[in-house]
């Protein structure tokens, strides 16, 4: 089982507050990605990190963003958030080279904006 | 062209049967084809994956099917038990991003 964490797993929150979702990993891994996926519904990137200090933007439009300080913590930030924010948000990892194509997955979470 | 387009959006199954969920895609840069499977409240996980190079490939009761001419890839769930009930995502790989599909939830009846 991946060693990757997400935190909060539900979060419930008004429109126009800040929140920042967490998301840490212990194998060590370079790469970190987030995805946008409604229930049920397609995996969308919205943002992706090579390394400590790498950030890109993914293909679907985010008004997110993150940064790499650390290795192992990709945190994803909304300054400020509307109710069409709401959906679950998935942490993935990789490695470089060797079984490097297998993204391993967090729990989740899911964001509900009033 | 960076689209995977899936089918089915759903399947219903009886146990011992067969489950089979389709894929295309367009662009042939992708080199990297893995099926993801998906728990409710869960993150996805790595199911089975194939690279162009081959035509088939199996891990116990799933296999893939990958045409490369037709640019069409399948996964063949054989003998499908209530516990394979989750939903199935296939992507494609192209520069270290994967694109998936749209899922297909699988239910597997007794």
């Amino acid at each position: 089982e991946a060693d990757i964490y997400q935190t909060p797993r539900y979060l419930v929150i008004g429109t126009g507050k800040k929140i920042t979702l967490e998301c840490s990993q212990t194998m060590g891994h370079d790469k970190m990605y987030w995805y946008q996926q409604d229930p049920g519904m397609e995996l969308h990137l919205i943002h992706y990190s090579y390394g400590v200090n790498s950030t890109e933007k993914g293909d679907l439009s985010s008004e997110s963003t993150v940064s790499r300080i650390r290795t192992e913590h990709f945190p994803l930030t909304l300054e400020s958030a509307r109710p069409s924010h709401t959906s679950q948000y998935l942490c993935a990892s990789s490695e470089w080279g060797g079984r490097g194509e297998t993204q391993y997955f967090g729990p989740g979470t899911r964001l509900l904006v009033l | 062209q960076q689209q995977v387009k899936q089918s089915p959006q759903s399947l219903i199954v009886q146990k011992g049967g067969i489950s089979i969920i389709n894929c295309a895609y367009e662009n042939t840069a992708f080199d990297y084809f893995p099926w993801y499977q998906q728990f409710p409240g869960k993150g996805p996980a790595l199911l089975i994956a194939i690279r162009p190079d081959v035509s088939e490939k199996k891990e116990g009761r799933f296999t893939i099917s990958f045409n490369k001419s037709a640019k069409q890839f399948s996964l063949h769930i054989m003998d499908s038990q209530p516990g394979d009930s989750a939903t199935y995502f296939c992507a494609a790989r192209n520069t270290d991003k994967l694109i998936f599909g749209t899922g297909t939830r699988l239910q597997v009846f007794p």
